[in-house]
C-alpha cells in the first residue's frame, strides 16, 4: 500500500540556520510528489510539487527514486516558516492525496 | 475568487447524534475532495466528486457516513449518528484540473463528539 513517513513530529531550527525536513514514501510506481502547508489560523496549501520544480518561498524539494525519499529544504530558515508541513503523494492527477503524519517546524528566534 | 467555503467551522454534539457538514468548492471546479485528520494522525481520503458523481469512496469509514453533491455544486457530509472516534477535523478540497492549478482546500470543520 502507499504510504508517506515523516519521521520527525517537531523540529526546532533557529532563524538563518539550515532547515531539512524528511519524507520518505513507498509506492511501487511513479507517483506525484508534494508537500503542503498549514500555517498558524490558515487553510492547508500547496507548497511546491516534484514536477514543477519550482522553488517556493525559498524552499526545494528533490525527489529520490533511489532511496524514495523527497524531503524539503531551505538553506536559511525564517521565523515565518514556522508551520505544520505534510509530505503527500497521488497516483494520478485528480486522484487522492495521501498525506504524512506532518512534522511541526518551530523556528526558534 | 471565492475560495473554498466549509460550514460550520466548529461543531460539539453528543454520541449518537446527527452532524450535517457542508462544503462550498470554488465556482466551476468539477472535483471536490473530502479529508479528515483524527487527533495525532494522518489526513485521511475520504471520497472525490466529480460534478455530481463519486468518483472513489473507498475512504468513507462505514455506512454512518454519507456524501451527497447534488447538481455537482455544493457537498454535504453527514455522519449519523455520531460516534466518539468521529472526532477530527474535516476538510474539503477541490480542483478543476489538479495538474495545473492543484488543490485548493477550504479551512476544516472542527467535529468534536462528546
Amino acid at each position: 500500500a502507499q504510504r508517506v513517513t515523516q519521521p520527525e513530529k517537531l523540529l526546532s531550527v533557529f532563524k538563518g540556520a539550515p532547515v531539512e525536513l524528511k519524507c520518505n514514501y513507498s509506492y511501487s510506481g511513479s507517483p506525484e510528489l508534494f508537500w503542503y502547508v498549514q500555517y498558524s489560523r490558515q487553510r492547508l496549501q500547496l507548497l511546491l510539487r516534484h514536477i514543477s520544480r519550482e522553488s517556493i518561498k525559498g524552499f526545494t524539494a528533490d525527489l529520490n527514486k533511489g532511496e524514495t525519499s523527497f524531503h524539503l529544504k531551505k538553506p536559511f530558515a525564517q521565523e515565518e516558516d514556522s508551520a505544520m508541513y505534510y509530505c503527500a503523494l497521488s497516483e494520478n492527477r485528480d486522484d487522492k492525496i495521501i498525506f504524512g503524519k506532518g512534522t511541526r517546524l518551530h523556528i526558534l528566534p | 475568487e471565492a475560495g473554498v467555503t466549509q460550514f460550520p467551522s466548529h461543531s460539539v454534539i453528543e454520541k449518537g447524534q446527527t452532524v450535517t457538514l457542508r462544503c462550498d468548492p470554488i465556482s466551476g471546479h468539477d472535483n471536490l475532495y473530502w479529508y479528515r485528520r483524527v487527533m495525532g494522525k494522518e489526513i485521511k481520503f475520504l471520497l472525490h466528486f466529480v460534478k455530481e458523481s463519486k468518483q472513489d469512496e473507498s475512504g468513507m469509514p462505514n455506512n454512518r457516513f454519507l456524501a451527497e453533491r447534488t447538481g455537482g455544486t455544493y457537498s454535504t457530509l453527514k455522519v449519523q449518528p455520531a460516534e466518539l472516534e468521529d472526532s477530527g477535523v474535516y476538510f474539503c478540497a477541490s480542483s478543476q484540473d489538479r495538474e495545473i492549478y492543484g488543490y485548493t482546500f477550504g479551512s476544516g470543520t472542527r467535529l468534536t463528539v462528546v
